[in-house]
């Protein structure tokens, strides 16, 4: 069964503009992580964000911030000021349970594209 | 701290051959996992080293192999090519395996 859904096309954004990706999941553990990773071109994975299933704040880094709503098994990704860099692919993931398993289950990604 | 470091980055082989990828952790990261990146399958998760033995595996053929050396380097073993296998390795390695796992640059595989 499919844990991580992505399901949002390519999204479009204007430079300096905030802009939110879609992340929903499903699991049955208690205990788990969600990240979010980018990947440019290049093809590296660079890892954004991190939200653990216990933490009650939402995570920020910098120009990232994770809107995590548990109970509706969501963890969108939220970019403000955008920057032409920020055109890339954007991937969610989740480890399940933490502490247990470092496997991460992808979901297919979104392609976001800033205008100038 | 240097990254994490895949070679080679590009390679290009026949049918039937057989292929070692290498994989250096950050210093001081013992967990390094690998997953398999294709258009049609995403991004999957191949097996994960901690100490020199496996701990997790994904669902792939016993063709996909690989080994942990005791300075953390990893390598992969992909033996008897196929055409699907071409596909971006990407390594990624974390501390114990349970914090967040940073990624290679990754190695494109082109199988003719």
């Amino acid at each position: 069964a499919q844990k991580i859904t992505q399901t949002q096309p390519g999204m479009f954004v204007q430079e300096k503009e905030a802009v939110t990706l879609d992340c929903t999941y499903d699991t049955s553990d208690q205990s788990y992580g969600l990240f979010w990773y980018k990947q440019p071109s290049s093809g590296e994975m660079i890892f954004l964000i991190y939200q653990g299933s216990y933490d009650e704040q939402n995570a920020t880094e910098g120009r990232y911030s994770l809107n995590f709503q548990k109970a509706r098994k969501s963890a969108n990704l939220v970019i403000s000021a955008s920057q032409l860099g920020d055109s890339a692919m954007y991937f969610c993931a989740m480890r399940e349970p933490t502490g247990a398993n470092s496997k991460l289950t992808f979901g297919k990604g979104i392609t976001l594209s800033v205008r100038p | 701290k240097a990254g994490v470091t895949q070679t080679p980055r590009y390679l290009i082989k026949t049918r039937g051959q057989q292929v070692t990828l290498s994989c250096s952790p950050i210093s001081g990261h013992r967990s390094v996992s690998w997953y398999q990146q294709t258009p049609g399958q995403g991004l999957q998760f191949l097996f994960e080293y901690f100490s020199e033995t496996q701990r997790n595996k994904g669902n792939f053929p016993g063709r996909f192999s690989g080994r942990q050396f005791s300075n953390s380097r990893s390598e992969m073993n992909v033996s008897t090519l196929e055409l699907g296998d071409s596909a971006l390795y990407l390594c990624a390695s974390s501390s114990n395996g349970q914090e967040t796992q940073y990624f290679g640059p990754g190695t494109r595989l082109l199988v003719l």
